[in-house]
């Protein structure tokens, strides 16, 4: 079955400290990849996605992601966090052949001023 | 651009009670899709429609669950009977359209607790 999986389930970081997320999914074929935040009491917003081309993409608020097919992987990043970052970060797979958005279960991020 | 709009926010109610949860797709979005989050499951897609159409149900839970969309602007998705492991947080999002690459926009949300 079609699955994704998120490393780490709560990180706990200083401010300005560096962030990595890792993202997994399992499926062969081709798949568009997003991540997505939830800040608290919010909804999910689309912080950036990938379908093709430049395997380093950046999105919103300095965060950026790289998709290596070959490990089957697209982790989050971002150089700096801010307490602001606080939120739970969603990683997400569609394989192109069922359109179906396939959530991770989420890694909670809280970040210490 | 108003996003989906969503009602109610907050939803309390005893077990055995009919529930009702709407959502207002973005204008000009055809898909719709309605999700659950809880703590045990994370985000479950439940349902998406297509052009009011409903595409794949799939993740419908049970039968006490139900979602209609008769029209472009309005869907609801219904529980009767409410029973408490229903209680979560229930999600609607709308995309352009169905393709892939198209990114779904989330509704604020409805927090169901069922007593």
């Amino acid at each position: 079955a079609q699955s994704v999986s998120q490393h780490n389930h709560h990180v706990i970081l200083s401010e300005a400290a560096s962030l990595e997320l890792g993202c997994n999914y399992s499926y062969g074929g081709t798949v568009n990849l997003f991540w997505y935040v939830q800040y608290p009491g919010q909804h999910l917003q689309l912080l950036l996605k990938y379908f093709s081309g430049d395997p380093l993409v950046k999105g919103i608020k300095g965060f950026e992601a790289e998709f290596i097919k070959s490990k089957f992987s697209f982790n989050l990043r971002k150089p700096s966090v801010q307490w602001s970052d606080t939120a739970e970060y969603f990683c997400a797979v569609i394989p192109t052949n069922t359109g179906k958005l396939i959530f991770g279960q989420g890694t909670t991020l809280q970040v210490k001023p | 651009d108003a996003g989906v709009i969503q009602s109610p926010r907050h939803e309390v109610t005893e077990m055995g009670q009919e529930v009702t949860l709407r959502c207002k797709p973005i204008s000009g979005h055809n898909s719709l899709f309605w999700y659950r989050q809880t703590m045990m499951r994370g985000l479950e897609l439940l349902i998406y429609f297509n052009n009011n159409v409903p595409i794949d149900d799939s993740g419908m839970p049970e039968d006490r669950f139900s979602a209609k969309m008769p029209n472009a602007s309005f869907s609801t998705l219904k529980i009767q009977p409410s029973e408490p492991r229903d209680s979560a947080v229930y999600f609607c999002a709308s995309s352009r359209g169905p393709d892939s690459n198209q990114p779904q926009h989330f509704g604020d949300g409805t927090r169901l607790s069922i007593l």
